[in-house]
């Protein structure tokens, strides 16, 4: 079965710096990778994702790039603010339909 | 359009009880997923459905259970309650089940006595 590993498992940054959130993957039948963001008391909801057929995805300063013959793949955060405080989590679902998530990151950005 | 919603979203049962919890996928949506969340072991899938149909079953003992409704309304049914069943219960919804974005209801907490 699909096995991701997530790292680091917490991470603490400054306001205003980068974060980076790295996930390695093992079916290489996985083509869609999303990440999600999950904030005290609220489930996780998606905030990027990409497909296998390209390597980068950017949305305002959350960035995916995706290696796929080193299978891994990594959410990018600039200009960190507060509010990005929350746990992420990568998945790499299968076409068997079991959705595989990393263990999670917890991101602390402080003030 | 309305998102997953989960009923009831808190819940406190002693040990020995069952507990069924309910999850309302997006309007259109034909899959559901279960997952527990706890501290140590993140998120755990339990299992999926899809028009009514079990598809996937996560490494979980024969107490958990579940089913979907000809209307992709999804239960999930914990028997014979367990200290360690206390956890996050997580319902998501699909489209479809091929590799597409899932999105999360906001779980229902069990806590078992």
């Amino acid at each position: 079965g699909e096995n991701v590993e997530q790292h680091p498992s917490t991470l603490s940054v400054q306001e205003g710096d980068s974060a980076v959130i790295k996930c390695t993957y093992s079916d290489s039948a996985s083509n869609y990778f999303p990440w999600y963001k999950q904030e005290l008391g609220k489930g996780p909801q998606l905030i990027i994702d990409i497909r296998s057929n390209v390597g980068e995805k950017k949305d305002q300063r959350i960035a995916v790039t995706l290696n796929k013959t080193a299978k891994h793949f990594s959410l990018h955060i600039t200009e960190t603010q507060p509010e990005d405080s929350a746990v992420y989590f990568c998945a790499a679902p299968t076409n068997a339909g079991k959705s595989t998530f990393g263990d999670g990151t917890t991101l602390t950005v402080k003030p | 359009k309305a998102g997953v919603t989960q009923t009831p979203r808190y819940l406190i049962k002693t040990r020995g009880q069952q507990v069924t919890l309910s999850c309302s996928p997006i309007s259109g949506h034909r899959s559901v997923s279960w997952y527990q969340q706890t501290p140590g072991q993140g998120l755990q899938f339990l299992f999926e459905y899809f028009s009514e149909t079990q598809r996937n079953k996560g490494n979980f003992p024969g107490r958990f259970s579940g089913r979907q409704f000809s209307n992709s309304r999804s239960e999930m049914n914990v028997s014979t309650l367990e200290l360690g069943d206390s956890a996050l219960y997580l319902c998501a919804s699909s489209l479809t089940v091929y590799q597409e974005t899932q999105y999360f209801g906001p779980g229902t907490r069990l806590l078992v006595l």
